[in-house]
């Protein structure tokens, strides 16, 4: 089955600066690829997306790229500002099995000081 | 719109005794999920229900696991008897389509077994 590995698991960086959070998947049959976010007493939330028919994604200071042959991919947070922080979480689906069985990598707790 | 609930927020119950786990999902959305994150690890899939049927329960850990959808509308997760390693947040999701996979969390119910 798939195997989602992430990393870092924590990543501290002053604000203003860059946050890469780094993930590898197992299934080569894997085609979707989402981010979620954490903040401290709620649920994962949805912040970014990608498709295996693509290979970046863009959305204002959070992007997404995706390497297929190298099956990593990553979340990139550009000018971080404190209210990042929260734990990252990193998702792979296969195109077998469930439609609605998300693999989850371990979570990047990324604090963001001010 | 109302998002998806879960209840309660918190539970400490005592190894051996029984629990039941509450998940409203978002009006309209057939498609549900119950994720568990044990502390510092990966959240995982427990089970997926399409309406009232249960899509795929491969990530279930064992029978003392019971998830209901009676109706297609809101779900329960009952753990009998509890023992100390189901202790964890038991995360509640639901989407219109798992072809879409983008799913909507709870905030979590936090389980302890002590």
């Amino acid at each position: 089955g798939e195997n989602v590995e992430q990393h870092p698991s924590t990543l501290s960086v002053q604000e203003g600066d860059s946050a890469v959070i780094k993930c590898t998947y197992s299934d080569s049959a894997s085609n979707y690829f989402p981010w979620y976010k954490q903040e401290l007493g709620k649920g994962p939330q949805l912040i970014i997306d990608i498709r295996s028919n693509v290979g970046e994604k863009k959305d204002q200071r959070i992007a997404v790229t995706l390497n297929k042959t190298a099956k990593h991919f990553s979340l990139h947070i550009t000018e971080t500002q404190p209210e990042d922080s929260a734990v990252y979480f990193c998702a792979a689906r296969g195109y077998g099995g469930s439609q609605g069985n998300l693999i989850f990598g371990k979570g990047t707790k990324l604090s963001v000081k001010p | 719109e109302a998002g998806v609930t879960q209840f309660p927020s918190h539970s400490v119950i005592e190894k051996g005794q029984t629990v039941t786990l509450r998940c409203d999902p978002i009006s309209g959305h057939d498609n549900l999920y119950w994720y568990r994150r044990v502390m510092g690890k990966e959240i995982k899939f427990l089970l997926h229900f399409v309406k009232e049927s249960k899509q795929d329960e491969s990530g279930m850990p064992n029978n003392r696991f019971l998830a209901e959808r009676t109706g297609g509308t809101y779900s329960t997760l009952k753990v009998q008897p509890a023992e100390l390693e189901d202790s964890g947040v038991y995360f509640c999701a639901s989407s219109r389509s798992s072809v879409l996979a983008e799913a909507f969390f709870g905030q979590g119910t936090r389980l302890t077994v002590v």
